[in-house]
């Protein structure tokens, strides 16, 4: 299975804050990786699909990057309602795996 | 608007089987998969296997695979997955989404997800 690595595990930001969140595949996946956001006790939400296409309804404030092996989600100006876990996924090869989550917090 | 609305939570002893049903509305179901994805507590998901509402196609993770079976009504949009030979550590939520994937060829995007159904299983 492909290991889909995400740094930092937690951080803390404040409101207005700039925040970038990385994720590093054991092998090539081309562009082949989705981000979602999840809030304790509800389903996970589909934030971003094949790197960087930004899903309707997401604010623009969220953005992804990369290729290869090596990915970034990045919101520009962090806004209380984003206050979150973010997993990536790659969908290269079966099965598809996530990351272990990134815990976005208040600082 | 799309909706996917799983089964209640059950508990089970080890060795028994689940059976989880998710029932979609709002698009139009044979455009589209349906990918389970499961959840223990405190870790991160886990997907479990695709179904194609186009044909009945399915896909599942090589770990799970000889013990989950998914099935699919068209009649009632309604998605079927079954788990055998339950472990506790197939404790976890498990969630349906709408998947993007119709084709076995296809990649998984999930973009609509169910409420999730809690599955325990315990002695």
């Amino acid at each position: 299975d492909i290991q889909m690595t995400q740094s930092p595990s937690s951080l803390s930001a404040s409101v207005g804050d700039r925040v970038t969140i990385t994720c590093r595949a054991s092998q090539t996946i081309n562009s082949y990786i989705n981000w979602y956001q999840q809030k304790p006790g509800k389903a996970p939400k589909l934030l971003i699909s094949a790197a960087s296409s930004l899903q309707s309804g997401v604010p623009s404030r969220f953005s992804g990057g990369g290729s290869a092996t090596d990915f970034t989600l990045t919101i520009s100006s962090l806004q209380p309602e984003d206050f979150a876990t973010y997993y990536c996924q790659q969908t290269y090869s079966n099965p598809p795996t996530f990351g272990r989550g990134t815990k976005v917090d208040i600082k | 608007q799309v909706q996917l609305v799983q089964s209640g939570a059950e508990v089970k002893k080890p060795g028994a089987s689940v059976k989880v049903s998710c029932k979609a509305s709002g698009y139009n179901f044979m455009n589209y998969g349906i990918s389970w994805v499961r959840q223990a507590p405190g870790q991160g998901p886990e997907w479990v296997g695709w179904i194609s509402g186009k044909n009945g196609d399915t896909d599942y993770a090589p770990k799970l695979e000889g013990r989950v079976n998914m099935t699919t009504d068209t009649s009632s949009k309604t998605t079927y997955m079954e788990v055998r030979s339950l472990r506790s550590d197939d404790t976890a939520m498990y969630y349906c989404a709408r998947d993007r994937r119709v084709a076995t060829f296809g990649v998984v995007t999930m973009d609509y997800w169910g409420q999730g159904s809690l599955i325990t299983v315990s002695s």
